[in-house]
């Protein structure tokens, strides 16, 4: 099984300022690594597909880099609305699996 | 509108069984692999079980391996997850997803709990 460990577990942010978020795998995963956003009480929702494919409807301060094992989500200029867990996740292998999860607290 | 309604959840006594439903509307559902990801209260994302469009593979953790069946009426367009056996672990709220592999839309979530 493909272990995806987040870093940091916890942010407090203030706004307008830049989030980076980090996801990384027990083995390579070339691209095949997902980023969703859930805030409370509601459902996920995909940010970023495939590493750094963006999403229609998704903001453009929200972008993703990296390959094989190491992943980066960046939140650039910090709104409100953006208080929520983020979760990385990977398909490139069964059983597919998520990252623990970082959750985003706004100052 | 692509819209994914879950149904079916409740409470449970160990032992016990329950069958989901994930009714789809708004997309052509059988052109997609549809996933059940759960997640327990104040926890994260657990991915439970997935088939694919036609119906004829499905894939499951471990931890719900023999107890859980996946399945899918097309002509329906509805997704369901049959659990047997029911333990105080498989508390959660289930999601269905549909699948590109990323999941680009969830259902709202039906609440299991299996509780005595």
């Amino acid at each position: 099984e493909i272990v995806l460990t987040q870093s940091p577990d916890f942010q407090s942010v203030t706004p307008k300022e830049k989030v980076t978020i980090t996801c990384r795998a027990s083995q390579s995963i070339g691209s095949s690594l997902h980023w969703y956003q859930q805030k409370p009480d509601q459902s996920p929702k995909l940010l970023i597909k495939y590493a750094s494919q963006s999403i229609s409807g998704v903001p453009s301060r929200f972008s993703g880099s990296g390959s094989g094992t190491d992943f980066t989500l960046t939140i650039n200029s910090l709104e409100a609305e953006d208080a929520a867990a983020y979760y990385c996740h990977q398909s490139s292998s069964l059983p597919f699996t998520f990252g623990p999860g970082t959750k985003v607290d706004i100052k | 509108e692509v819209q994914l309604v879950e149904s079916g959840g409740g409470l449970v006594q160990p032992g016990g069984s329950l069958r989901l439903s994930c009714a789809a509307s708004g997309f052509t559902f059988s052109n997609y692999w549809m996933h059940w990801v759960r997640q327990a209260p104040g926890k994260g994302l657990v991915w439970v079980s997935r088939i694919n469009s036609d119906g004829s593979s499905t894939s499951y953790a471990d931890s719900v391996k023999g107890r859980f069946t996946i399945s899918r009426d097309n002509a329906k367009n509805t997704l369901y997850l049959q659990m047997n056996s029911l333990r105080a672990e498989d508390t959660a709220v289930y999601y269905c997803a549909r699948s590109l592999t990323a999941y680009d839309y969830w259902g709202q979530g039906t609440l299991v709990t299996v509780s005595s």
